[in-house]
């Protein structure tokens, strides 16, 4: 049982060089999340999708674009990456049955925009 | 902005020893989660406890959560080497959107 899985790992990308991170989750769950984590900031919520065919934005949805492929994919775009978008970004994704279910998170996506 | 704030940001104890983080927030909630997470890896849930709720117990997991003063503490008893890890509250309000809001994390180290 994978969980969360997200893909690249790691990433180098030059400023105005645009990327797509990949997330895919297989326990079913209706919602799906990306967050942004950055030193003394804690999580910040980029986008969310609370079940197949929506998306909302977060805290922090500038600069980016996600898509909501299908119950098991959410994947997050940049499309002109920026120096201020280095960070490690994590996919969540939760049964939402309840209000405010718990989150299960892939393990991360460490970009570097140069 | 941040809802949750921990304290303190940085805590080291002996193997053996408890370990209390607490966790403030500002607005009404309808519950308050924790997750630790280790060096490299994604958060993984601890333990959840509702706005009706005052204490809740997982293991060697003691948390507590006093709605009058906006606050939460988690307690790990006989803190092991594997505990060391940020550990981070997040809270989901009971105004608005249904999304969680992580406060910036505890770094516990222990100490063998």
């Amino acid at each position: 049982n994978a969980g969360v899985t997200q893909t690249p790992k790691f990433q180098v990308l030059k400023t105005g060089q645009s990327m797509t991170l990949q997330c895919a989750q297989d326990m079913n769950h209706n919602s799906m999340y990306w967050y942004r984590q950055d030193p003394g900031m804690g999580l910040r919520l980029i986008y969310y999708s609370a079940s197949e065919g929506t998306t909302d934005k977060g805290e922090v949805p500038n600069g980016y674009n996600v898509s909501r492929l299908n119950k098991r994919e959410f994947s997050l775009r940049l499309e002109s990456a920026a120096p201020s978008q280095t960070s490690v970004y994590f996919c969540a994704s939760s049964t939402n049955r309840g209000r405010g279910s718990p989150l299960h998170f892939g393990n991360g996506t460490r970009l570097t925009v140069t | 902005s941040q809802q949750g704030e921990e304290d303190p940001q940085a805590l080291s104890i002996q193997e053996g020893e408890n370990a209390t983080m607490n966790c403030s927030y500002k607005t009404s909630i309808n519950n308050l989660q924790w997750y630790r997470q280790n060096s490299g890896r994604g958060l993984v849930h601890l333990i959840l406890i509702r706005s009706n709720e005052r204490e809740k117990h997982s293991g060697r997991l003691r948390v507590t959560l006093d709605t009058s003063k906006k606050s939460s503490s988690l307690l790990i008893t006989a803190s092991r080497a594997a505990d060391t890890a940020s550990y981070f509250c997040a809270t989901l309000s009971n105004f608005g959107n249904e999304k969680l809001t992580f406060g910036t994390g505890t770094r516990l180290t222990i100490i063998p």
